[in-house]
């Protein structure tokens, strides 16, 4: 079983459309979660963090943590053609541990 | 520029050649990592130190791998022997580490080709 592990898409959504992006994890001692956003021939880039369960919310982001069922979810709202890009799960155990990643298409 | 920041953006070299990747981090951090990334797959761990220790090194990695990070301050990252499986993108990331809420930042990343 893989440590952390996402659809790989892609998941394609209409401009203006929630975009629902899930992610589950093996290791249940982990204690910090983190979506990462990156583009295509880019680096990975931090959107959101998250350390306790329930949601929490950052403009259109909103990342949402059950421990319990071992699950990270990242919901983006007014999806726009400009979010279209491959977004990565990551887990902290003792390092940071990435998932393959979604992609994100937004059409217009 | 305060950012991660790696040199070369991009390598080409030959099947038994040897490379080396330089990684210089955000200057308060003390963390740096390196991660190794093909085409449709999430960033794979390769080591980290935390100042100039090395305080893991991926069992999945080759022993043609080494990296140090003299000084606590930028870091190398080596690849002795290429072999056409090494073609990748190599990222380096620091952090600020604070217990579990470490966030990582990544450089542009060296992209490496093996002909």
């Amino acid at each position: 079983q893989k440590e952390v592990e996402q659809n790989s898409g892609p998941l394609s959504v209409p401009e203006g459309a929630i975009a629902s992006l899930n992610c589950t994890y093996s290791d249940r001692g982990s204690q910090s979660f983190f979506w990462y956003r990156q583009y295509s021939g880019k680096s990975p880039e931090l959107i959101m963090s998250i350390y306790s369960n329930g949601d929490k919310e950052d403009g259109r982001f909103t990342a949402q943590l059950n421990k319990a069922s071992q699950y990270v979810s990242l919901l983006i709202r007014d999806s726009q053609p400009s979010d279209s890009a491959t977004y990565l799960c990551a887990v902290n155990t003792d390092k940071l541990i990435f998932g393959t990643g979604t992609r994100l298409q937004v059409f217009p | 520029d305060t950012g991660v920041s790696q040199d070369p953006r991009h390598k080409i070299t030959k099947r038994g050649q040897n490379v080396t990747f330089r990684c210089d981090p955000i200057s308060e951090h003390n963390r740096l990592y390196w991660y190794r990334q093909t085409l449709g797959q999430g960033p794979e761990f390769l080591t980290y130190f935390q100042n100039e220790a090395q305080l893991e090194k991926s069992r999945l990695l080759s022993d043609r791998f080494s990296a140090e990070r003299p000084k606590g301050s930028f870091s190398t990252l080596e690849i002795q022997r290429t072999e056409q499986g090494d073609s990748a993108m190599y990222l380096c990331a620091s952090s600020l580490e604070l217990s579990f809420a470490e966030k990582l930042f990544f450089g542009s990343g060296t992209q490496l080709s093996v002909l």
